[in-house]
């Protein structure tokens, strides 16, 4: 597609569960971000990958935090033993090279609510 | 802990007045400085990436200037519409290619 893609939109979990999100950034994108948004604030980083690298996962909030992009393409956010503060938007974004001048694309975001 | 300060929270402009916002950030951990501007239930879109300083960007009515020396960067909306009402975030690059996000400007234009 022509922009990033992120699946679900919305999610609900009990406390406890495990999630996937899913991240289909723009094709041929070299790198992809992890953003989590929590009500009121601005997005904060959790994890960014060049290709298949995860060259910084410092944003990664706890060990029940884990990203991977295996193939250098599609990228997975797993939440295990999900907590309510967990509860928020994460947004994914793409760019084309890893150079300061270039623009994040960011998919609509996953909002997730644990309950 | 890198602080990008934004201001005002929110804002409050009737169609066809001019606003404008700041964006303030620490100037000694400068890479480069980009706008987002975020609709509901939309993807935040960028508007500008500026990496030099005394840089001005336009895009429509849309503009921004970025000062590194001191540490800010402002944003300017001329002749406000209802389609601008959004939030408005800026985000340094500190060198590390992640963002880190101010929590933004509410505008909302009444027409």
């Amino acid at each position: 597609g022509a922009g990033v893609s992120q699946s679900p939109r919305y999610k609900v979990a009990k406390r406890g569960q495990d999630v996937a999100l899913r991240c289909d950034p723009i094709s041929g994108h070299v790198s992809l971000f992890w953003y989590q948004q929590a009500l009121g604030q601005g997005p904060e980083f959790l994890t960014y990958f060049q290709n298949e690298a995860q060259l910084d996962k410092s944003g990664l909030p706890s060990d029940r935090f884990f990203a991977e992009r295996p193939e250098g393409s599609v990228s997975t956010l797993k939440i295990q033993r999900t907590q309510q503060e967990d509860s928020a938007v994460y947004l994914c974004a793409s760019n084309k090279r890893p150079e300061p001048n270039q623009p994040q694309h960011f998919g609509d975001g996953t909002r997730l609510s644990i309950l | 802990i890198l602080n990008v300060e934004q201001s005002p929270q929110s804002l409050h402009v009737q169609e066809g007045d001019s606003t404008n916002f700041t964006c303030s950030f620490p100037s000694s951990n400068f890479y480069a400085l980009h706008w987002y501007r975020w609709e509901t239930a939309k993807s935040p879109e960028a508007l500008f990436v500026m990496t030099l300083n005394g840089d001005e960007k336009k895009k429509g009515r849309i503009s921004a200037t970025l000062n590194t020396k001191e540490g800010y960067s402002y944003l300017y909306i001329k002749g406000s519409q209802p389609e601008d009402s959004a939030t408005y975030l800026c985000a340094l690059d500190t060198g590390r290619r992640a963002l880190t996000f101010g929590s933004g400007t509410r505008l909302q234009v009444q027409p």
